[in-house]
């Protein structure tokens, strides 16, 4: 069955330092992509990166890169020099290429930036 | 911004009552998602729309309804109101929705609260 999982409930972290946001994944298809949204407390989704199944390369966007792991199935955000306003609710979510699906979403992650 | 609109931004409503939730979708996008995001539940896929016609089915009520009209903006009807349906509900889009592995890019989401 589809599944994504998202391990750290919350998590605080100074400001300036890096953060790995945990992301893992199950599923048999091989067209798959990944995605990561990030929620602050005013509450819309912003979309942050993408990932796709057949990309050997990991994808970045500024600050953002994922960490694709594609034998173990997992797909961890990074964000480098963590700023206050990175302070949020992270959610990792997996759609499928090949069949007309739901994109299913993990349980967020909530990152908190200490000054 | 994500280009995507919803209105109204806030709704407070009484059981049994039924309300009509709006999006626009980005310019382009021929697909259009809901979701519905409780404390319990999670973000939960609800339906999607792809030119016009229904395309995947989730977890969404009978007493639920949506539309996407030939302009493209779409409708989610949600009737006979519970405190259960008390919800942020997203509207999404992406270009196509072929699939599920295009971006899908969100409005900041319509607050029910049913009283």
């Amino acid at each position: 069955a589809q599944k994504i999982t998202q391990t750290q409930p919350g998590m605080f972290v100074q400001e300036k330092e890096a953060v790995t946001l945990d992301c893992t994944y199950d599923t048999s298809d091989q067209s798959y992509g990944l995605f990561w949204y990030k929620q602050p407390s005013s509450g819309e989704m912003i979309f942050l990166i993408y990932q796709g199944s057949y990309d050997e390369q990991n994808a970045t966007e500024g600050r953002y890169s994922l960490n694709f792991q594609k034998a173990r199935k997992s797909a961890n955000l990074v964000i480098s020099a963590s700023q206050l306003g990175d302070s949020a609710m992270y959610f990792c979510a997996m759609g499928w290429g090949n069949r007309d699906d739901k994109i299913i979403f993990g349980k967020g992650t909530r990152l908190h930036i200490l000054p | 911004d994500s280009g995507v609109t919803q209105t109204p931004k806030h709704l407070i409503t009484a059981t049994g009552q039924r309300v009509t939730l709006r999006c626009s979708p980005r310019s382009g996008d021929l697909s259009v998602y809901w979701y519905q995001q409780s404390l319990d539940q999670g973000l939960q896929f609800l339906i999607q729309y792809y030119n016009g016609e229904e395309r995947a089915k989730g977890n969404i009520l009978e007493r639920f309804s949506a539309q996407q009209f030939p302009d493209l903006h779409s409708e989610l009807n949600l009737s006979s109101l519970e405190l259960g349906d008390s919800a942020l509900y997203f509207c999404a889009s992406s270009v196509e929705g072929r699939r599920n592995t295009d971006t899908q890019y969100f409005g900041p989401g319509t607050r029910l609260t049913v009283l």
